[in-house]
């Protein structure tokens, strides 16, 4: 059971225009929500994340927007440019109630090519 | 520098072979992971390990066998149990890095059966 949906698999944008990247959770549990970007041959690096008290987060170019009730996040990229071409992967995970670690669940990925 | 090294970067194995992939951190993290790529697939969690001499199996573990004997090292064991090998193989550690927990990566090894 896929309980993080990106069913986008590519998505392609003409540089300078807006990216938008979107994601669906199933599971009403998760709480902590992430996107990591990913270079082929590459392990994922750490883009932006979100908590469920919160609707919006931004960091430069980069804001994720989060929907509670829809069980969807979306990440926009303004503008898009040339080396945000990569995988792009959402995840979400559930805190535990001692606030320890716990695993992320991920989603299949939207490959994003930004033309020129 | 602080970071995760995996070791190799590839590494190929013939049918019936066991192979073990490394990795190792200097983050000091507690928590690692192991998770596999595979084209359309997303990431699939193999094991984890919340702490030293601990493991728990993730959603593929079969064909898969970890240890944790000291917290800076989780190596990978593929065994010839594992009927479709090929992929590229990720390690991550978890950080708290504000509102909550998330990984850092290291740069991965792709496995390949020949």
């Amino acid at each position: 059971d896929q309980q993080v949906k990106q069913n986008s698999p590519s998505l392609s944008v003409q540089e300078g225009r807006i990216s938008i990247l979107n994601c669906d959770y199933t599971n009403s549990m998760f709480d902590y929500f992430l996107w990591y970007k990913k270079y082929p041959a590459e392990g994922p690096t750490f883009l932006i994340s979100i908590s469920s008290i919160k609707d919006k987060n931004e960091d430069g170019r980069f804001t994720v927007f989060l929907n509670k009730s829809a069980k969807h996040l979306s990440l926009h990229i303004v503008p898009s440019q040339p080396g945000d071409s990569a995988v792009y992967f959402c995840a979400a995970s559930v805190m535990s109630g001692t606030g320890t670690a716990s695993k992320l669940t991920f989603g299949t990925g939207t490959r994003l090519q930004v033309t020129l | 520098d602080g970071g995760i090294t995996q070791s190799p970067k590839y590494l190929f194995r013939k049918e019936g072979q066991n192979v073990t992939l490394s990795c190792e951190q200097n983050l000091n993290h507690d928590a690692m992971y192991w998770y596999r790529q595979d084209p359309g697939q997303g990431l699939r969690l193999i094991y984890y390990s919340q702490i030293v001499n601990d493991f728990q199996k993730g959603d593929i573990a079969e064909g898969y066998s970890v240890s944790r004997e000291k917290k800076e090292s989780f190596p990978l064991t593929v065994t010839s149990a594992q009927k479709n090998p090929t992929a590229f193989y990720l390690c991550a550690t978890q950080r708290w890095q504000g509102g909550g927990y998330g990984y850092t990566f290291g740069s991965g090894t792709r496995l390949t059966v020949v």
